[in-house]
């Protein structure tokens, strides 16, 4: 199975920074990652796809970079609607599709 | 628009099966793709499987391969995910989940969940 390791797990901003999230997979997986946020009590939203492709919706302060084995989740300049939990989650073509451990992004 | 809509809450005792259910709308049911992905509470999320509901071919992941079964109903569009002998360590949240495009498996829809508690 592929392993998905998210750092940091949680991680304090404040409103206005820009925020880094990283995810590395223990191999190579391309380019199929995607990113989720998720806010308590709600299903996941996909945020980025293909490891950097936008889904439509989501505000452009969010990207997403990387292929192989290292990406990244940038968040340009913290919202306030954007304190939650972040997921990578790798869909190569070897199953399972597994999910990072989450970074909780909290207020500082 | 697309919504999936998921059964409501389950309580049940260890040993014992359980069925969720996951009505799509908006959409070519037989297009694409559901699949179940867990969460238990606090915890992150996990990937259980998929069915095509066009052929009914199902993949399970190894973890639940001897204890899931996902199925669907095409004349009203549903998908069901049973588990059975749970344990306490299957109480969590239940979510369908279907990808952009058919063959893709990034999830851009999901179903609101359905809490599966287990409890004597």
């Amino acid at each position: 199975d592929i392993q998905m390791t998210q750092s940091p797990s949680t991680l304090s901003a404040s409103v206005g920074d820009r925020v880094t999230i990283t995810c590395r997979a223990s191999q190579s997986i391309g380019n199929w990652l995607a990113w989720y946020q998720q806010k308590p009590g709600k299903a996941p939203k996909l945020l980025i796809y293909k490891a950097s492709y936008l889904e439509s919706g989501v505000p452009s302060r969010f990207s997403g970079s990387g292929s192989g084995t290292d990406f990244t989740l940038i968040i340009s300049s913290l919202q306030p609607d954007d304190f939650a939990t972040y997921y990578c989650q790798q869909y190569n073509s070897n199953l399972p599709y597994s999910f990072g451990q989450g970074t909780k992004l909290e207020i500082k | 628009q697309v919504h999936l809509v998921q059964s409501g809450a389950e309580v049940k005792k260890p040993g014992a099966s359980v069925k969720v259910s996951c009505q799509a709308s908006g959409y070519v049911f037989t297009g694409y793709y559901i699949h179940w992905v867990r969460q238990v509470p606090g915890q992150g999320l996990e990937w259980m499987g998929w069915i095509n509901p066009n052929s009914g071919v199902t993949k399970y992941a190894q973890k639940f391969q001897a204890r899931v079964t996902m199925t669907s109903d095409t004349s009203s569009s549903t998908a069901y995910m049973e588990l059975s002998t749970i344990t306490s360590d299957d109480t969590a949240f239940y979510y369908c989940a279907r990808a952009r495009f058919y063959g893709d498996f990034d999830f851009q829809y999901w179903g609101q969940g359905t809490l599966v508690t287990v409890s004597s």
